[in-house]
């Protein structure tokens, strides 16, 4: 079967940096999403990976292996406002999106 | 990026009636809408897929019969809730894409619907 982990809960500290971590087993392989979710708003999108390495984009960054099936968003300068859940989603070979149950991340002052 | 919009953006109604989304790409012609729907800390569960001017393919375990989709332009889709119960409250999201270009899929802002 498809499945996406990803960590149910993360806490972090304002003006601190954070790693949430995706792993994926898919049937194929058609790039990488990263969204941010707000309670009771629709997934903005961050970022798209499809080959390896690192992309950058401001404070936030997203890394992917396709060999390991791995891929991690990096948030810098954590802010309040970064409170949010974090969704890892992959399309696979049948160009359909397989969505993790995303990473609740909660920042401390 | 582009905008994607949803009405309502919340409903209330009564066990027993339809409501119905609508999903409107408002600056780009979506060629292809998703519907999706999400319970309270819970992943996003894609229901159906619909191209202009085609019937939707809905995923396993979604009633068609029960969610009404139709793509009846490339900036209109609408979600038909029939004959709506308790276990259908839930937050329902659309998403549009333009072409093939799988970068380019833009959110609706979600509604929220709650069945009494």
């Amino acid at each position: 079967g498809q499945n996406i982990d990803q960590p149910t809960e993360m806490t972090a500290t304002e003006g601190a940096i954070v790693q949430i971590n995706c792993t994926y087993q898919t049937s194929g392989f058609n790039g990488l999403f990263w969204y941010q979710q707000h309670a009771g708003e629709a997934p903005t999108f961050l970022s798209y990976n499809v080959l390896d390495g690192l992309e950058e984009k401001g404070r936030f960054s997203s890394f992917l292996s396709r060999s390991k099936g791995y891929s991690y968003l990096l948030l810098k300068e954590l802010q309040m406002k970064d409170s949010a859940s974090y969704l890892c989603a992959v399309i696979d070979s049948n160009y359909q999106l397989i969505w993790g149950a995303g990473t609740k991340l909660i920042i401390k002052p | 990026g582009a905008v994607v919009s949803q009405h309502p953006s919340r409903v209330i109604c009564k066990s027993g009636t339809s409501v119905k989304i609508e999903c409107r790409s408002l600056d780009f012609q979506a060629t292809t809408m998703f519907w999706y729907r999400q319970f309270p800390k819970k992943s996003l569960m894609l229901m159906a897929t619909s191209n202009e001017g085609s019937k939707a393919t809905y995923e396993q375990g979604v009633e068609k019969d029960k969610f009404l989709i139709n793509h009846a332009s490339l900036t209109l889709s609408t979600l038909t809730v029939t004959s709506a119960h308790p276990e259908d409250s839930s937050f329902y999201i659309c998403s549009a894409r333009s072409g093939d270009d799988y970068n380019e899929q833009f959110f609706g802002p979600g509604t929220r619907l709650t069945v009494l």
